[in-house]
């Protein structure tokens, strides 16, 4: 079946626009994450959604970034602003129900800001 | 503060030796670990898991060795194929499974 995907799969955008990122996850998997990896770093959690419930939030790195999924299923990410430093892979991965499950990761969106 | 650190960015191995990836983590309170693979351009994928009840757990070719009273755990490949060279990156969670530390990673390079 079809796995995690995610579009664009590249981006460059200039200092201040807003980006959004989309992530489809495996269907019928209710948990969906967000985390980013910049250069040289190891994978950074950004946003955890389970089914409908509220996301946790807490590794958001700043307001200008905001998550939404939509019917329990398609997230997109936004990042109002961009600024250099978001410059990084973003990375989405989806697992079956509870995050004890393994999650299986999309190719990622390469985010550059210029 | 990272949590989960790999302290080797990178590792040489013969084909048909051992690879060896350390990883260590500073929070007593992580129930879960995993280990995950990464080529190039793609997304990583999960490789081999085990939880804090458990030392050692072993599938093919690798096994996860966990210490907790070290807060260390170790990937062991064996034998090492040119295949399995990628960025290999170990993670970590807390019981209540909603957020996964990861660490940097660790460049494996099979040679062969």
């Amino acid at each position: 079946g079809a796995g995690v995907s995610q579009s664009p799969s590249n981006k460059v955008t200039e200092k201040g626009k807003d980006v959004e990122l989309r992530c489809d996850p495996i269907s019928g998997h209710t948990a969906l994450y967000w985390y980013r990896q910049s250069l040289g770093q190891g994978l950074e959690f950004l946003i955890y959604f389970q089914g409908n419930s509220a996301p946790d939030k807490s590794g958001l790195p700043s307001d200008r970034f905001s998550a939404e999924r939509t019917g329990g299923s398609v997230s997109t990410l936004t990042i109002q602003r961009t600024q250099q430093e978001d410059s990084a892979v973003y990375l989405c991965a989806s697992s079956f129900w509870a995050a004890q499950e393994t999650q299986y990761f999309g190719p990622g969106t390469r985010l550059l800001v210029l | 503060d990272q949590q989960v650190k790999q302290n080797s960015p990178s590792l040489s191995v013969q084909e048909g030796r051992i690879s060896i990836l350390n990883c260590d983590y500073t929070n007593s309170m992580f129930d879960y670990f995993l280990w995950y693979k990464k080529y190039p351009a793609e997304g990583p994928t999960f490789l081999i898991s085990i939880s804090s009840i458990k030392d050692k757990n072993e599938d093919g070719r690798f096994t996860v060795f966990l210490n907790k009273s070290a807060k260390h755990l170790s990937l062991h490949i064996v034998p090492s194929q040119p295949g399995d060279s990628a960025v290999y990156f170990c993670a970590a969670s807390g019981n209540n499974f909603n957020k996964f530390y990861f660490g940097s990673g660790t460049k494996l390079n099979v040679k062969p």
